[in-house]
């Protein structure tokens, strides 16, 4: 069984320019979710789709951060414009149902560097 | 914040021996936990998971402990081996109107051979 496939694996932009992550799920699952990863944290939810619907996205900085999800299948995450902060891991998970009951597999991450 | 950890715990062992591993976790209303590796460069990997309504459980060389009383998570590693180097996080599921994963700031675990 194939991963989640996530592209690029590593990304360097300056403050204020855009950059967009691609997330590939494994097939058939419904859930998949974005988290942020910063160096020494554990990772936090960015936003979590049921399908091509948002269920969460309380941590998303709306401002800055945009995530769709196209046909439930796919998903793109983009930063317009990047600042400083936003320099971290973003890993991709996916799984079968909500993380309430059902294991989330990650895929590798995008390592995203902010100067 | 709901994840924080500005400084990894570390746990060196020696190989051969166990690891015993804690979390403390929040939220008295989460019911189901999770531990997960994660290896240099890596997404984090499921390892074991254990609802609230049980206080242990065990897979192959790993054992996990819930006390609910006092909010603690444990994961025991037996004889644990250069590969069980990893960093280790615990993640609880919070009901907010929707499951969501909440994840702890890990420790980083050093195996000596």
């Amino acid at each position: 069984e194939a991963g989640v496939a996530q592209s690029p694996r590593y990304k360097i932009i300056e403050k204020r320019q855009s950059v967009a992550f691609w997330c590939n799920p494994i097939s058939g699952h419904a859930t998949l979710y974005w988290y942020q990863q910063i160096l020494g944290q554990g990772p936090k939810l960015l936003i979590q789709f049921q399908n091509n619907g948002v269920v969460d996205d309380s941590q998303l900085p709306k401002d800055r951060f945009s995530a769709e999800r196209l046909k439930g299948v796919d998903s793109t995450l983009k930063i317009q414009p990047a600042k400083l902060e936003d320099s971290a891991v973003y890993l991709c998970a996916s799984s079968l149902g909500g993380p309430g009951f059902y294991e989330q597999y990650f895929g590798p991450g995008t390592r995203l560097t902010v100067t | 914040g709901e994840s924080v950890g500005l400084h990894l715990p570390t746990l060196s062992v020696q190989e051969g021996d166990n690891s015993i591993i804690n979390c403390a976790y929040s939220n008295s209303a989460s019911d189901y936990f999770i531990w997960y590796k994660q290896e240099s460069g890596k997404g984090p990997q499921f390892i074991i998971d254990i609802r609230s309504n049980m206080d242990k459980r065990q897979g192959q060389r790993v054992t996990v402990l819930l006390n609910k009383t006092v909010k603690h998570l444990s994961l025991q590693i037996a004889a644990t081996q250069p590969g069980d180097s990893a960093v280790y996080f615990c993640a609880e599921n919070r009901n907010t109107g929707g499951f969501k994963t909440i994840f702890g700031a890990g420790t980083r675990l050093f195996v000596k051979a």
